[in-house]
């Protein structure tokens, strides 16, 4: 059973570069999430889903585009990379409100 | 703006000894309420869950929720080496978003 699994674990982006994070869960859950953390800033909202063909903004969604067309994937988009998106981005899932399983994380650098 | 609200730390602990972590939310039709434990260069991971007030207990830890004072805490008994890291504090919001706290760094001494 994988879980939540994420890719790719590291990246370095040029500015103004695009590139699409990778977030496959394979417990059927319906809720899929988003979040980036800074140092010492917690967890923030990015983008989340409820089901397949359904997304939302959470906090801090500009720069950002998500996709949910199955129930296991939940890729995050990053059109025109800017160093203020040089962040750990999560993505995580959870069958409702019951607590989330975290995927390992992808470390994103934008120079 | 709903917010979560955790002292930064550290907090350091004697081994052995009860460590208590501390977190205020701001939405009062909050349901759920969630501490997790994240060590360094990891990713977070779920230790405890509560929904009603009082107590909940599960091993060594033992979360509290008080709704009217818009309150929840973590008790870690016995503490561990092992225990040190940062706990993050999360507040199911009304809109289904789940809105974290900036955590709280605890070090056991040994």
């Amino acid at each position: 059973n994988a879980g939540v699994t994420q890719t790719p674990k590291f990246r370095i982006l040029k500015i103004g570069q695009s590139m699409t994070l990778q977030c496959t869960q394979d417990m059927n859950h319906n809720y899929m999430y988003w979040y980036r953390q800074d140092p010492g800033m917690g967890l923030k909202l990015i983008y989340y889903s409820v089901g397949a063909g359904i997304t939302d903004k959470g906090e801090v969604p500009n720069g950002y585009n998500v996709s949910r067309s199955t129930t296991e994937d939940f890729p995050l988009r990053l059109e025109l990379a800017a160093p203020s998106q040089t962040s750990v981005y999560f993505c995580a899932s959870s069958p409702s409100d019951r607590g989330y399983t975290f995927g390992s994380g992808t470390r994103l650098t934008v120079v | 703006q709903k917010e979560v609200e955790q002292n930064s730390g550290p907090l350091s602990v004697p081994e052995g000894a009860i460590a208590s972590l501390n977190c205020t939310y701001s939405d009062r039709g909050s349901q759920s309420f969630f501490w997790y434990r994240q060590y360094s260069g990891k990713s977070p991971e779920l230790i405890m869950f509560i929904y009603s007030n009082g107590d909940k207990e599960d091993g060594r830890f033992t979360a509290q929720l008080n709704k009217a004072s818009q309150y929840v805490s973590l008790l870690i008994r016995d503490s561990q080496p092992s225990d040190s890291a940062t706990y993050l504090c999360a507040v199911n919001m009304r809109d289904d978003k789940i809105i974290f706290g900036k955590g709280t760094r605890l070090h056991i001494l040994p």
